[in-house]
């Protein structure tokens, strides 16, 4: 399935690293969204977008910085992250109007 | 009260058996309402969407009760692959914000 895709699928970073997650989906939604899912605990939300503006960001600490350039895609950018933010982030899109969700394949981050 | 809560599992059922999942909200304002699966380091997948007269596909039934903010899955006939955690998500109206409970973790045994 490639209606959402999610690169990379892992990665493994120190803490004074920076990278950045990227989204992209084909399913012509206009909402997209960032999750985490750490071991034992329901999946979070980070993060949403709807038509390339932000609309809610739950308290997400300011070392993850998300970014929308278009209704396809969506980046999160990390820097100087915690071991504790080791995780899957999940990326998903919607179409706005209570329809569901699909989700990517995730990213697992692992931050040493 | 966290905003959507489910049963805390794990359930262990024998082929063919058939197992319940329920699931609350505290939100009365949800109106969209959604059963996924997640296998183990998968992301989620969407089961079914809960409609407010019940619905079916297959061995899988869904119910919604509004009035007691209560959802359940049904699942009959259980198979092996059936093996997953079944996610409870609400939304509230004109929500763009889709609200995950901490899901139920099914495993079905040969």
């Amino acid at each position: 399935e490639t209606g959402v895709t999610q690169t990379p699928r892992h990665l493994v970073m120190g803490m004074t690293n920076k990278k950045s997650l990227k989204c992209e989906q084909h399913l012509g939604h206009n909402a997209m969204y960032w999750y985490k899912q750490s071991a034992k605990k329901p999946l979070e939300l980070m993060f949403v977008y709807s038509l390339e503006e932000r609309v809610e960001n739950n308290s997400v600490p300011s070392r993850f910085s998300p970014e929308c350039p278009n209704s396809s895609h969506l980046f999160l950018h990390l820097h100087t992250l915690q071991p504790e933010d080791s995780a899957l982030y999940l990326c998903a899109s919607s179409q706005t109007g209570n329809t569901e969700a699909f989700f990517g394949q995730g990213t697992r981050l692992t931050v040493v | 009260r966290k905003e959507v809560e489910q049963d805390p599992g794990p359930f262990n059922v024998p082929e063919g058996a058939t197992v319940a999942f329920n699931c609350t909200y505290s939100n009365s304002a949800s109106q969209s309402f959604f059963w996924y699966r997640q296998d183990c380091r998968k992301e989620p997948k969407l089961l079914m969407s809960v409609y407010s007269s019940g619905n079916e596909d297959g061995r899988f039934t869904a119910q919604l009760n509004r009035a007691s903010q209560y959802i359940s899955l049904l699942i009959r006939d259980s198979k092996l692959s059936d093996s997953a955690t079944y996610l409870c998500v609400v939304m509230a109206a004109g929500g763009q914000n889709f609200v995950f409970g901490p899901g139920t973790r099914l495993s079905v045994l040969p």
